[in-house]
């Protein structure tokens, strides 16, 4: 079946760089285009970009001198590198897969920017 | 950016009754538009699609309809189980951008 699950550290220095982990099964990374999607709590979900099934990446504007997304399909995984983290980029962070509309998420992993 | 506003924020219902609740986007969106479903400590669920097609697994009486920039998400016959957050989702133009929630409960 589809899964996809989350990585990385729950905890970032502000100004520091957040690196996550996205592993998926059940599907192909090169079928499939995978988002990051995050939310602050309380809050309604931003979606941040995504990885394409042909490798190309998309980028939301607000984000995108700060974020990075990569993948290894050998591994089944895509990657988020965001630098500059600040408070207000504290909340879940989801990957996802990408139809345009998203079917189905990973459990999340709770990002905290404090020092 | 297009922006999605929902409304109610927050709907309080019985069991058994009818709800709706509303996005209006700032342009038309020409049906990309994706309902979610989210529970307390829980990744959000897909429940429709091109703003009318019910996705795999969720109950009928989930029902979405609208065009241009008007859509609504119905929910028939409130169960407990539908107590919980829902979000509207636009993916006609980058950047994808979501409402900022309604939050069902029980009255």
């Amino acid at each position: 079946q589809v899964q996809l699950k989350e990585s990385g550290p729950g905890l970032v220095q502000p100004s520091e760089t957040l690196s996550l982990t996205c592993t998926v099964s059940g599907f192909s990374l090169t079928s499939y285009s995978v988002s990051w999607v995050r939310q602050p709590s309380g809050k309604g979900p931003e979606w941040m970009g995504r990885m394409w099934y042909d490798g190309d990446t998309a980028y939301n504007s607000a984000l995108k001198s700060r974020l990075s997304i990569s993948r290894d399909t050998s591994k089944n995984q895509v990657f988020l590198k965001m630098n500059s983290l600040q408070t207000d980029d504290t909340g879940t962070y989801y990957c996802t897969r990408d139809w345009g509309y998203f079917d189905y998420w990973g459990q999340g992993v709770m990002v905290t920017v404090s020092s | 950016d297009i922006q999605m506003t929902q409304s109610p924020a927050s709907l309080s219902a019985s069991l058994g009754e009818t709800v709706t609740i509303e996005c209006r986007a700032s342009e038309d969106i020409y049906n990309g538009l994706a309902w979610y479903q989210q529970k307390p400590g829980k990744s959000p669920q897909l429940l429709i699609y091109n703003a009318n097609s019910l996705h795999t697994g969720v109950p009928s009486r989930f029902s979405g309809s609208g065009s241009g920039t008007q859509y609504s998400l119905k929910i028939n016959s409130l169960q407990s189980e539908d107590v919980a957050s829902y979000f509207c989702q636009q993916y006609y133009d980058y950047p994808y951008t979501f409402g900022a929630g309604t939050k069902l409960e029980l009255k």
